[in-house]
């Protein structure tokens, strides 16, 4: 079974620069993720997903942060415009949903770097 | 709100000791709580998870950690440390129906 699956890996961009990130979570997963990882620390919830409806946008910084999960499968993460702190690894995670135990299956990220 | 908290940002042992990291975590209510594991340039990898029943958890590559309620704590062992061990380890918890906490790591070196 494939797993989480996240492009791109790398990002290098200059400030000011858009930038998108594209995530394919386990097929059958309803909830989907994206999580900020900066470096040393812990992930940090940016929106989760039920299906194809937000539920959970709290803490996505809506002037420059957009999320769409088109048809609740894949996701797109964007940044516009980019700026030198968000510089981190963004990290998709899918789950089969929040009423369960079951835990967070990770990609491997998306690491930017915002010059 | 909840909050996990992991002693030790950094922990270094030799090959062949005893891995000891700690987690402790606020929560009226016990939560579900789980350990994961990141190496460089990877996603997070679940070691294991408590969420009922018997309070000590085996996981994957000989891992274990024990829920203690009376201490809010869900520390992670492991008897004698390999060199693959070294990475960074995340508590998590989670309450039913809400989103994962996670705490701010702890990187384990692992000494020749």
């Amino acid at each position: 079974e494939a797993g989480v699956v996240q492009s791109p890996r790398y990002k290098i961009i200059e400030k000011k620069q858009p930038v998108a990130f594209w995530c394919n979570p386990i097929s059958g997963h309803n909830t989907l993720y994206w999580y900020l990882q900066n470096l040393g620390q812990g992930p940090e919830l940016l929106i989760r997903y039920e299906n194809e409806e937000a539920v959970d946008d709290s803490q996505l910084p809506k002037d420059r942060f957009s999320a769409e999960r088109l048809k609740g499968v894949d996701s797109t993460l964007k940044i516009q415009p980019a700026e030198l702190g968000d510089s981190a690894v963004y990290l998709c995670a899918s789950s089969f949903g929040t009423g369960d135990t079951g835990e967070l299956f990770f990609g491997e990220g998306s690491r930017l770097t915002v010059l | 709100a909840q909050s996990v908290t992991q002693l030790g940002s950094h922990v270094s042992v030799s090959e062949g000791a005893l891995v000891l990291l700690r987690c402790n975590y606020s929560s009226s209510v016990p939560p579900y709580l789980f350990w994961y594991v990141q190496y460089p340039n990877q996603g997070l990898q679940l070691l294991l998870k408590y969420t009922t029943g018997a309070t000590l958890v085996k996981g994957i590559n000989g891992f274990e950690a024990e829920f203690k309620k009376s201490e809010t704590s869900f520390h992670l062992t492991k008897p004698s440390a390999h060199m693959s061990d070294a990475a960074e380890y995340f508590c998590a918890v989670r309450n039913y129906g809400q989103n994962f906490v996670f705490g701010p790591g702890t990187r384990l070196s692992v000494l020749p």
